[in-house]
């Protein structure tokens, strides 16, 4: 079965400085999604940025963007010039990408992250 | 992509009673999901809502608590039935489009309190 550790619970931030949240995974599937998403206080999932195991090239979305280490199983996510509005608990997702019964996400423990003005 | 309206957003419920969950997407999805995000816990999958036949749920979720219907391809509901207090949490409605989609989208969430 695959599992998703992230071993931050919280971590904090500068306003306008970069982080790194980090997060692990175990599978023994070679084809597979792995994703940030965000839970601001609204409740709202709200995907951050996404990876496909199969492409080498680490995703970039803005701001965000990963480390994608296949073989280390390792899944960071940093975050430049940190806003405000970044605030909120992120969690790592693992996806199958076989889909039938394994279309679910696999979610971490999630982390909490403040950004200090 | 998906836009998916689930409702209620919130309720307050009395324990024994139950409530049904609404989850209605714009556009035929392949598949969806119901997830439980206990308090300041992360989320767990309760169940895959098959379309035209019985969900598959997870271990530690079963059909008399956690009914669900897909009557088609939009439109999903979950029973949380004879509530406990345990059962306060939020649900949340999730859909991955149909295609070769990556990404899952997901509902507003219900938080749901048991008094």
């Amino acid at each position: 079965a695959q599992t998703v550790t992230q071993s931050q619970p919280e971590m904090s931030v500068q306003e306008a400085e970069t982080v790194t949240l980090s997060c692990t995974y175990d599978t023994s599937e070679s084809d597979y999604y792995l994703f940030w998403y965000k839970q601001p206080p609204s409740r709202q999932m709200i995907l951050v940025i996404r990876q496909e195991a199969y492409k080498q090239q680490n995703a970039t979305e803005n701001r965000f963007s990963v480390n994608f280490q296949k073989a280390a199983k390792s899944f960071s996510l940093k975050i430049s010039d940190s806003q405000l509005g970044d605030a909120a608990m992120y969690f790592c997702a693992y996806r199958s990408s076989y889909g039938g019964s394994q279309g679910n996400l696999i979610f971490g423990k999630g982390t909490k992250l403040s950004v200090k003005p | 992509s998906a836009v998916i309206s689930q409702k209620p957003s919130r309720d307050i419920c009395q324990r024994g009673t139950s409530l049904t969950i609404q989850c209605q997407v714009d556009s035929q999805v392949t598949m969806m999901f119901w997830y439980r995000q206990q308090p300041g816990q992360s989320l767990t999958l309760i169940a895959t809502a098959n379309q035209g036949s019985e969900a598959t749920y997870e271990s530690g979720f079963v059909i008399d608590k956690f009914p669900i219907s897909r009557p088609n391809l939009t439109f999903s509901t979950l029973t949380v039935s004879n509530m406990s207090p345990e059962d306060s949490s939020i649900y949340l409605c999730s859909v991955l489009p149909t295609g070769r989609v990556a990404e899952a989208f997901f509902g507003q969430g219900t938080r749901l309190t048991v008094v």
